[in-house]
């Protein structure tokens, strides 16, 4: 069971719109539609932002999507905010009830 | 609404067993509908999650810390546990408990505010 692949940063003006990647393999990202997505301040615990590929936890705004394509998952942030400069986690159903996590992706607002 | 909070040693020394508790605000029949997750955390690093257990005592482990951990539960107190031996310095990061639907579909919706552990001598 091997960390999911994340870039290690990504950064973007406001309004502009930017795509977190997060491969796995067919076992993990590819198997099972399980994917969510996390937002982590410092200091704090991460946030759920995206549960089951695609869905939003109520009360998360739409301008975040994800979505996935084969292997690899996308976490998208539209009309880029000053308050969206966080770090990223993927995180995947890796079968026989277990769970693996990305690297993390530290996201910059310009 | 759901609260988490850990609990325990700060400091443990190598070789010695790391043990946390997770005390969960919020009714018995929701307690009793979730798995209840450890999650953990280095200085700097990602997250990596190291097991969770249901309210039947069912667990299911990381596979590379399942040698050395094991989760229990306390359903009448609404606390779960981890105990992780033979640490080393490796150990070191801030543990975090958090709960996850029983369908898989979240893996973890509400979190603790997480607790350090340092492995030092």
């Amino acid at each position: 069971q091997s960390a999911l692949t994340q870039p290690a940063s990504v950064s973007g003006s406001p309004g502009q719109s930017i795509t977190i990647s997060c491969s796995g393999t067919s076992s993990d990202v590819g198997a099972f539609d399980l994917v969510s997505w996390y937002q982590q301040r410092p200091g704090t615990a991460p946030k759920l932002m995206i549960f089951e590929d695609t869905k939003r936890p109520s009360g998360v705004s739409n301008r975040f999507s994800g979505s996935k394509s084969g292997n690899t998952a996308s976490l998208t942030i539209s009309g880029l905010q000053a308050e969206d400069e966080a770090d990223y986690y993927c995180c995947s159903y890796a079968g026989v009830r277990t769970w693996v996590f990305g690297g993390g992706t530290r996201l910059t607002v310009l | 609404q759901v609260q988490l909070q850990e609990s325990g040693p700060g400091l443990v020394k190598p070789s010695q067993t790391l043990s946390l508790t997770c005390s969960v605000s919020t009714d018995s029949m929701t307690f009793g509908n979730f798995y209840w997750n450890w999650i953990r955390q280095p200085a700097g690093k990602g997250l990596e999650w190291i097991g969770r257990i249901y309210t039947t005592g069912n667990t299911n482990y990381n596979p590379s810390l399942k040698s050395r951990v094991t989760i229990s539960i306390d359903v009448s107190k609404k606390q779960f546990s981890l105990k992780l031996t033979s640490v080393t310095a490796a150990d070191t990061a801030v543990y975090y408990c958090a709960r996850g639907d029983k369908d898989d579909t979240r893996p973890a919706d509400y979190w603790g505010q997480g607790t350090l552990v340092t492995v030092s001598s």
